[in-house]
């Protein structure tokens, strides 16, 4: 099993670009979340999806990001534009429920993103 | 509302010493707890959980907590510390699709 899959591991961009960060859950997984971690604030669940809808975006810190899930196999965190307070490590992760309540959510390994 | 407090940012201790990682919760309904960790570089790793039953878990790696409701506690535990253990741990509470994590603990361990 390859794991939850971000890409890009790293990025650096500069203020006021668009970034985007990709995911690839583990197949046959139906829940999705995007989470940040940042030294200041720890680790902060921005969204997630069931059946690659949007269910909670309450975490979501700005209109500026945004957050899609087209298939079951992709999603895309979007910042525009980014801004230097966005630098932080984005960790996308997923959990299947196969009819059991408590299935783990599986982390990818993070992308570092640095705006300068 | 559910939150959770991580005492000690930064835990050292000798290889082979009992390593305690302290975890405290609040929450209004009966909680689900966990504990993670985060290896450098990477994501984060489920050690164990406490849902129902059991109020010790075992986990991965040699790891326990114990779920202590008088004490709202969940604190993590292991007899004998190896290097291989450095890493930074936090501790979760709430359902599975809305994970409320501490601060997080960084383990040191040394020869």
């Amino acid at each position: 099993d390859a794991g939850v899959i971000q890409s890009p591991r790293h990025e650096v961009t500069e203020m006021g670009q668009e970034v985007t960060l990709r995911c690839k859950p583990i197949s046959g997984h139906d829940y999705l979340f995007w989470y940040r971690q940042t030294m200041m604030r720890g680790l902060e669940l921005l969204i997630y999806f069931n059946n690659n809808v949007p269910i909670d975006d309450s975490g979501m810190p700005e209109d500026r990001f945004s957050a899609k899930m087209p298939n079951a196999s992709f999603s895309t965190l979007k910042i525009q534009p980014s801004e230097p307070r966005d630098s932080a490590v984005y960790f996308c992760a997923s959990r299947a429920t196969r009819g059991a309540a408590d299935n783990e959510q599986f982390f990818g390994p993070g992308t570092r993103l640095t705006v300068l | 509302a559910q939150s959770v407090t991580q005492l000690g940012s930064h835990v050292s201790v000798s290889e082979g010493a009992l390593v305690l990682l302290r975890c405290n919760y609040s929450s209004s309904v009966p909680p689900y707890l966990f504990w993670y960790v985060q290896y450098p570089n990477q994501g984060l790793q489920l050690l164990l959980k406490y849902t129902t039953g059991a109020t010790l878990v075992k986990g991965i790696n040699g790891f326990e907590a114990e779920f202590k409701k008088s004490e709202t506690s969940f604190h993590l535990t292991k007899p004998s510390a190896h290097m291989s253990d450095a890493a930074e741990y936090f501790c979760a509470v709430g359902p599975w699709n809305k994970l409320i994590f501490g601060a997080g603990t960084r383990l040191a361990v040394h020869p």
